[in-house]
Order: C-alpha cells, then sequence, then structure tokens
C-alpha cells in the first residue's frame, strides 16, 4: 500500500513553454501533498505544502507564479513550471501524506531538462 | 525547529564489510527519524523509521539504526555490504508541524561505495 505515481519520469522542453508534472496517490486519499526539488548531489528541498481545495503554501523563496500548484483532489497534484528556463532543469519529486500514518510516501520523481 | 548533519558526504566500503552511516539530529519536539535510500534517478525508498518505543529499529536490506536520545543520534548500520547497496542515504527527522503534517527536514546525504 501507500503507492504514489508521478508523471512523467523525464521530459525535455524548450526554454518559455511551460510542464505539468502530475502526482497521483494510487491506493489511498492524501490528506497533503508536498512538492520537492533536488539538484545534482544535494538534499530535497520542500517548495511547497497542498492541502485539496486549498491555495498551496510556498516555502520561502519559491516563486508561486512560475511554479504552480493544483491539488484538485485527494489522490492528484499537479505542480506546471510556467515559462521553463535552464535554471528551472532539475529533479522534482512529490510525496503525500495521510492520516493513517506519520510519514511521507514519495513519488518515483520527474526529470525536468529545459533546453 | 529541526536540523539533520549527516557525517560524510562520502563512505567508501567493500563488499562484506560493515555499513555505518552516521546521523545525528536536533529537534524542539521528541522526533521521528527516518532513513531512506535514493538509487540514480529514482524516489525515495524507506528504509527504516523511528516514531516511539523500541530504540533499535529494523529495517528493509538488512539495514538498521538506533536512536540515541542522549547523543541525538540516529545511525545506520548494515553488517555486510552488498554492490547492490550502493546508493544515496539519506537520514531525515520530523515532528508535528501545524494542520498536523509531519514534514521531514533532510541531512545533505551520504554516498555508499562499495567495492568489490
Amino acid at each position: 500500500g501507500a503507492v504514489v505515481s508521478q508523471h512523467p519520469s523525464r521530459v525535455i522542453c524548450k526554454s518559455g513553454t511551460s510542464v505539468k508534472i502530475e502526482c497521483r496517490s494510487l491506493d489511498f486519499q492524501a490528506t497533503t501533498m508536498f512538492w520537492y526539488r533536488q539538484f545534482p548531489k544535494q538534499s530535497l528541498m520542500l517548495m511547497a505544502t497542498s492541502n485539496e481545495g486549498s491555495k498551496a503554501t510556498y516555502e520561502q523563496g519559491v516563486e508561486k507564479d512560475k511554479f504552480l500548484i493544483n491539488h484538485a483532489s485527494l489522490t492528484l497534484s499537479t505542480l506546471t513550471v510556467t515559462s521553463a528556463h535552464p535554471e528551472d532543469s532539475s529533479f522534482y519529486i512529490c510525496s503525500a501524506e495521510t492520516n493513517s500514518y506519520n510519514e511521507q510516501f514519495f513519488g518515483p520523481g520527474t526529470r525536468l531538462t529545459v533546453l | 525547529a529541526q536540523s539533520v548533519t549527516q557525517l560524510g558526504s562520502h563512505v567508501s566500503v567493500s563488499e562484506g564489510a560493515l555499513v555505518l552511516l552516521r546521523c545525528n539530529y536536533s529537534s524542539s519536539v521528541p522526533p521521528y527519524l527516518f532513513w531512506y535510500v535514493q538509487y540514480p534517478n529514482q524516489g525515495l525508498q524507506l528504509l527504516l523509521k523511528y516514531t516511539t518505543g523500541a530504540t533499535l529499529v529494523k529495517g528493509i536490506n538488512g539495514f538498521e539504526a538506533e536512536f540515541k536520545k542522549s547523543e541525538t543520534s540516529f545511525h545506520l548500520t548494515k553488517p555486510s555490504a552488498h554492490m547492490s547497496d550502493a546508493a544515496e542515504y539519506f537520514c531525515a527527522v520530523s515532528g508535528p508541524a501545524s494542520g498536523g503534517s509531519y514534514i521531514p527536514t533532510f541531512g545533505r546525504g551520504t554516498s555508499l561505495i562499495v567495492h568489490p
């Protein structure tokens, strides 16, 4: 149980385009979902926390207009990188939390490359 | 406030040797402690976690960790390393945050290198 999926696993896009990444909890309803960014050889950096039906809470220094988060249901959250630039290239990981557990369950990650 | 320090960005061992990855934490509340493993281009996989109860926690793949409150440590060990253990390991600490979420704070990670 407690499986989280992400789609796509890899995406390459041109500078200036927008990219949407989906995060789904497959076998449970997630009360809260989280988005992380990971640079090569570095740890995970929390970008934002989202609850279903509410606006996301962004961490300090994360541009909310650039990284749009939508949490439309208890099993789906999306991260849209708007007007992507090469410096947005990174590994994006989502996670989900449910009231039944005291931990987060992580997705497999999405590798974004902006040319 | 909480933080995690992982001593050593790289640890190199021979196959069959003891694995010891160090983690020290600070937390203003009783901590929940985690070890995750990450293989290249993959997400995080939970190895083990401590919440309450027994301080020696056994996880998957033969790993275990001991919560030592007096030392604020949660070191990860494995008696005999396998080549397949080569990966990045992250220690994390969390506690109940506002709204009830458990948002972990991650260490910088330790890359485990296993030599044949």
